[in-house]
């Protein structure tokens, strides 16, 4: 079956650091991959997301390339902000038709220190 | 604005009791979708439903129904709460197409005690 494996948290970064969050998963074809965010008290929203190998999804400074040939879609940004304290979830969407069930990660906490 | 929301916010409840979550969206979308959040485990799939009368087990659906009788609505029905079924529940709801967006609603925080 469809699994994703997030690296283990939590991640401490002070601001302006770079910041890299592992994904890799396991999927049977061509599954679309997403990062979901969730800020404290709220439900999940989409990041980004990509949907064929070696699409980048880039969203509020945040990009992920999706790689075929190492089944990762690693979450990287350049100069990260106490704004982005939040947990991260990798997800991918099989592509055995047209609706949308998702297989997420376990999850990570990002903490930005000023 | 198209929205999603889930009733109620908070909920206590005792072993053995029938509780029922609530989850409304009007973005008219025929994808709904259940999850529970639990510390280690991120989000697991209960159930979820492509649309009217349609309806399907996720990973984690034992203790757990739903029904769909109209688009807008995806009750979840936790038969007889156990103490294991302590967690924060969210709805969410997408089109149906390829890699669509799923939105998510602010969550449920329920206790079973």
């Amino acid at each position: 079956g469809n699994s994703v494996t997030q690296m283990e948290g939590p991640v401490t970064l002070s601001e302006e650091a770079f910041l890299t969050i592992n994904c890799t998963y396991t999927a049977t074809g061509y599954p679309s991959l997403f990062w979901y965010v969730q800020y404290p008290g709220e439900g999940l929203q989409l990041l980004l997301k990509a949907t064929k190998a070696d699409d980048k999804g880039s969203n509020k400074g945040f990009e992920a390339t999706y790689r075929k040939e190492t089944t990762s879609f690693h979450l990287e940004k350049g100069s990260v902000q106490v704004s982005d304290s939040a947990v991260y979830f990798c997800a991918l969407s099989d592509r055995t038709g047209a609706n949308s069930k998702l297989t997420f990660g376990k999850g990570i906490t990002l903490s930005v220190r000023p | 604005d198209a929205e999603i929301t889930q009733s109620p916010r908070h909920k206590i409840t005792e072993t053995g009791r029938q509780v029922t979550l609530a989850c409304h969206q009007t973005w008219n979308h025929n994808n709904m979708f259940w999850y529970r959040q639990d510390l280690g485990h991120g989000l697991r799939l209960i159930h979820y439903s492509y649309g009217v009368q349609d309806t399907n087990k996720g990973e984690v659906s034992d203790g757990y129904s739903v029904s769909r009788s109209n688009t807008e609505d995806l009750p979840l029905t936790l038969e007889s709460a156990a103490s294991s079924q302590t967690s924060v529940y969210f709805c969410a709801s997408s089109e149906l197409k390829l890699a669509a967006e799923q939105y998510f609603g602010p969550g449920t925080r329920l206790t079973v005690t």
